[in-house]
């Protein structure tokens, strides 16, 4: 299987501040077909996740371009660029490169 | 806009056949892949499988066996049954299409084992 591990497990931001999160994959999730199939997503509490982004840094529809991902191969970061009460929740990567498709374990994220 | 909901019993006792329903409204079923996708409480998420609208399927090595997942493309519905559950397979079950700008999820529904 196709580890993914994330970094940090758990993030504390001040309001308007940037935010980071860190996914490395144990595989390259690089596709013959070009693609690279990485996703992010926001689940907040009580609630299904939410696609963010797809294809490492393609913004899901609707999500606001405080949002982006970037990365290659095996290591991907997802940048928030200004916290606000909105994005708080638990954010995964999640890879569909590879059966059985894998998930990270999840960074928390919350106003400080 | 594609929407799914999950349906089923929320409560399975142990050792019997978690069975749930997801129904696609708003598009069609055929032609895509369908994943179920379960959450323990307070834990992460762990994907169990998916279904081609054909009937083809891949599942999660990580079940052993215990799951099927199938799809009655008359109905626009996709269908898991997750056998012998204990209380481990108690979880909120999600289901979803997971394709790039095309990724849609239910609002899950908790099944919870009882012994």
């Amino acid at each position: 299987d196709i580890v993914m591990t994330q970094t940090p497990l758990s993030l504390s931001v001040t309001p308007g501040q940037p935010a980071s999160i860190s996914c490395k994959s144990s595989q390259s999730l690089l596709h013959s077909d070009g693609k690279t199939y990485l996703y992010w997503y926001l689940q907040k509490p009580g609630q299904p996740p939410q696609v963010l982004i797809y294809e490492v840094s393609n913004r899901f529809s609707g999500v606001p371009d405080n949002f982006s991902g970037s990365g290659s191969g095996t290591d991907f970061t997802l940048k928030i660029s200004r916290v606000e009460a909105e994005v708080v929740g638990v954010y995964y990567c999640m890879q569909t490169l590879q059966f059985p498709y894998t998930f990270g374990q999840g960074t928390k994220l919350e106003i400080k | 806009q594609v929407q799914l909901q999950e349906s089923g019993p929320g409560l399975v006792k142990a050792s019997e056949t978690l069975s749930l329903t997801c129904t696609v409204s708003g598009g069609s079923i055929n032609g895509h892949y369908w994943s179920w996708i379960r959450q323990p409480p307070g834990k992460g998420l762990e994907w169990i499988g998916y279904i081609f609208s054909s009937g083809s399927t891949n599942y999660n090595p990580s079940l052993k066996g215990r799951v099927t997942i199938s799809v009655d493309t008359s109905k626009n519905q996709f269908s898991l049954k997750l056998s012998s559950v204990t209380a481990a397979d108690t979880a909120v079950y999600y289901c979803a299409r997971l394709r790039g700008s095309y990724t849609n999820w239910g609002q899950g529904t908790l099944v919870t084992v009882s012994s």
